[in-house]
């Protein structure tokens, strides 16, 4: 059964605090995703890696960054927490190969920030 | 700019049948998915349709035009069970997935 874990399901931080999002997927992908879902707005990408090492900027990456040193790991930074930035935050990971290149979801981790 | 459309929200009766309507815009095409969405959940793949015509699946079938930029969702015998947010995505000519906001389907007994 394929499965992407991300390591919180809830979390509260401080203005001003340095926040990270682990993502881990266990299906050998290669395409990592991070996402944030707003009421009324859908799913918008904040950076996304298509093999270890590299990372490629989304439609929001301001004031995050990411790492991807391994494979089945990619890790989402808020490098100083701001209250704008509380919302749902998704991972998702999705293969090359294959007529159907879905992408597959973590739980979400619903960050507050205050 | 490229863009998805979808109603926001949709009311319908347990066991009747509702349509969900997706058009897009879109720098190139290489796909639509619908995901379903129950609240506070992660959105989980429903199905993918890259040549015109209906796929079905089970309760579940989709649609697409490309010609006209549209697709729709077609949910059959609706359970109570059906009731949550539906998004339309459509990968565009970068392979990069362009979101709707959802349509939450709310299912009245």
């Amino acid at each position: 059964d394929v499965k992407v874990t991300q390591s919180s399901r809830y979390l509260v931080k401080r203005t001003g605090e340095k926040v990270f999002l682990e993502c881990v997927q266990d299906m050998d992908h290669e395409n990592m995703f991070w996402y944030r879902q707003d009421p009324g707005l859908g799913l918008r990408l904040i950076y996304f890696s298509y093999d270890v090492k590299m990372k490629e900027k989304g439609d929001i990456p301001e004031g995050y960054s990411v790492s991807r040193e391994k494979k089945e790991r990619f890790s989402l930074i808020l490098e100083s927490a701001s209250t704008n930035q509380t919302s749902m935050y998704l991972c998702a990971s999705s293969s090359n190969s294959g007529d159907v290149t879905e992408a597959f979801f973590g739980q979400g981790t619903r960050l507050t920030v205050v | 700019g490229q863009n998805i459309d979808q109603p926001t929200e949709m009311t319908a009766t347990e066991g009747a049948i509702v349509q969900i309507n997706c058009t897009y815009q879109t720098s190139g095409f290489n796909g639509l998915f619908w995901y379903q969405q129950h609240a506070g959940e992660a959105p989980t793949f429903l199905s993918y349709n890259v040549l015109d015509g209906l796929e079905e699946k089970g309760r579940f079938s989709s649609f697409l035009s490309r010609s006209k930029g549209y697709s729709y969702l077609l949910l059959k015998e609706l359970q109570m069970k059906d009731s949550a947010s539906y998004l339309c995505a459509v990968m565009d000519s970068n392979y990069q997935l362009i979101w709707g906001a959802g349509t939450k389907l709310i299912i009245k007994p």
